[in-house]
């Protein structure tokens, strides 16, 4: 079965840039989402479209792609930003959804 | 203002049966695919599968085909997620999700709305 890879956890300080990956045979073809997940919460999205920002998402969270991998990058990185992080494609075909196993960004 | 409300936490003990559900409002609901999402506790989302209110078209996660059957009743903009026969592994957080764009094909979209969760414990 397809699979999207994150790194289990990402540590940075106050005010630097985090940056997290998730890799997939099909994100050349396929978009990619990402959610951020505080705890006792409901996910929210982040990115939509490899890159798009939905309204209200603060201008730090932006998305890029480059073949099998695509990357979160959260600037100027603040205190409040330390949530699980998901990203999500879909299988080469459009059949099925897939989720990243997540990771947790620590603001040290 | 668009949203999903999910139905109440349940405590229930192997072998019973479940139909939890998810109300939309503030959107045409028959128009967007809503999807139903596992976090299992202290792990990851998992997909389970999706529903387009307006035709019923089904489709599921390999992972959870034949274990859970997701409905809808368009007439009360509600969707629904079944066991018929619970396990103590079905003690999860569920969420349902609206895929972000009206129409269109499942599955290479966002979720742009969910839901608040609905908490399953199963135990004897």
């Amino acid at each position: 079965s397809y699979e999207l890879t994150q790194p289990p956890s990402v540590s940075v300080s106050p005010g630097q840039t985090a940056r997290i990956t998730c890799s997939g045979d099909a994100l050349p073809k396929q978009y990619a989402y990402w959610y951020q997940q505080k705890p006792g919460q409901a996910p929210v999205l982040v990115i939509y479209k490899d890159s798009e920002r939905p309204s209200g998402i603060p201008e730090r969270f932006s998305g890029s792609s480059s073949g099998t991998t695509v990357t979160l990058t959260i600037s100027g990185v603040q205190a409040e930003d330390e949530a699980d992080y998901y990203c999500q494609s879909a299988d080469s075909s459009g059949t099925f959804v897939v989720f990243g196993g997540g990771t947790k960004l620590t603001v040290l | 203002e668009v949203q999903l409300v999910q139905s109440g936490a349940e405590v229930k003990k192997p072998g019973e049966s479940l139909k939890i559900s998810c109300k939309g409002s503030g959107y045409s609901f028959t128009s967007y695919w809503i999807g139903w999402v596992r976090q299992m506790p202290g792990k990851g989302l998992e997909w389970m599968g999706i529903i387009y209110p307006g035709d019923s078209d089904t489709r599921y996660s390999p992972s959870f085909q034949g274990q859970v059957t997701i409905s809808a009743d368009k007439s009360i903009s509600t969707a629904y997620l079944q066991w018929s026969s619970l396990k103590a592994s079905d003690t999860a957080m569920y969420y349902c999700v609206r895929q972000r764009r009206s129409g269109g094909s499942c599955c290479s979209d966002a979720f742009d709305i969910w839901g608040q969760g609905t908490m399953v414990t199963v135990s004897s």
